[in-house]
């Protein structure tokens, strides 16, 4: 089955400053790549998904951008943070006929 | 630290019949709890949330789930099954203001007809 690495678990981050969140998949090839997010109490809106290498869609114009440079590898970037870019980032990957899986997500904080 | 244990990683019902997917969680502060589907080939849906409140909480698609402390359980139900229930379904647990969101692992829904 797939395992989702991703990291950090935690993050917190000054106004301004960029991100890079790393999300790798174990276990499968080709899987489609999703990365969400959750706001306080709120529930998941899908921010971007991808269905293979250097293919990305976004779903919500926003301050983030995402990138798939290899099958199992999917970053969310940002040049600049802002305060409404706090919340929780989870990441998940499913692969055709198969089940979603997620990974832990990251808790993101600007200050 | 929080869970969530999904019984049953399939489940089957008849058109028309009820539908129940059980979801149990363990937090360590009150809990806001998510029920969410996912249709083939999309995205994650919200289907209802608790945070909190009323403990029967309604949601689209004629859906339903009731937060029971004492059983530290938020079933999903619905009274009569139709065939466009046919998905994938995920039970999720937020700590309050921590806001880290911990998924079950899922149950797929087949509604027979």
């Amino acid at each position: 089955s797939q395992t989702i690495h991703q990291w950090p678990a935690t993050l917190v981050q000054p106004v301004g400053s960029p991100l890079s969140l790393e999300c790798t998949v174990e276990g499968t090839s080709n899987p489609n790549l999703y990365w969400y997010r959750q706001a306080a109490g709120r529930g998941l809106q899908l921010l971007f998904y991808s269905v293979g290498i250097g293919q990305i869609s976004s779903e919500v114009p926003q301050n983030l951008s995402a990138s798939r440079p290899q099958d199992r590898q999917f970053i969310l970037s940002s040049k600049k943070l802002l305060l409404s870019d706090s919340g929780f980032y989870l990441c998940a990957s499913r692969a055709t006929n198969e089940k979603l899986f997620f990974g832990s997500g990251t808790q993101l904080s600007v200050l | 630290a929080q869970s969530v244990t999904q019984l049953g990683s399939h489940v089957s019902v008849s058109e028309g019949a009820l539908v129940l997917l059980r979801c149990n969680y363990s937090s360590s502060v009150p809990p806001y709890l998510f029920w969410y589907v996912q249709y083939p080939n999309q995205g994650l849906q919200l289907l209802l949330k608790y945070t909190t409140g009323a403990t029967l909480v309604k949601g689209i698609n004629g859906f339903e789930a009731e937060f029971k402390k004492s059983e530290t359980s938020f079933h999903l139900t619905k009274p009569s099954a139709h065939m466009s229930d046919a998905a994938e379904y995920f039970c999720a647990v937020s700590g309050g203001s921590a806001r880290q969101l911990t998924f079950g692992s899922g149950t797929q829904l087949t509604v027979l007809p």
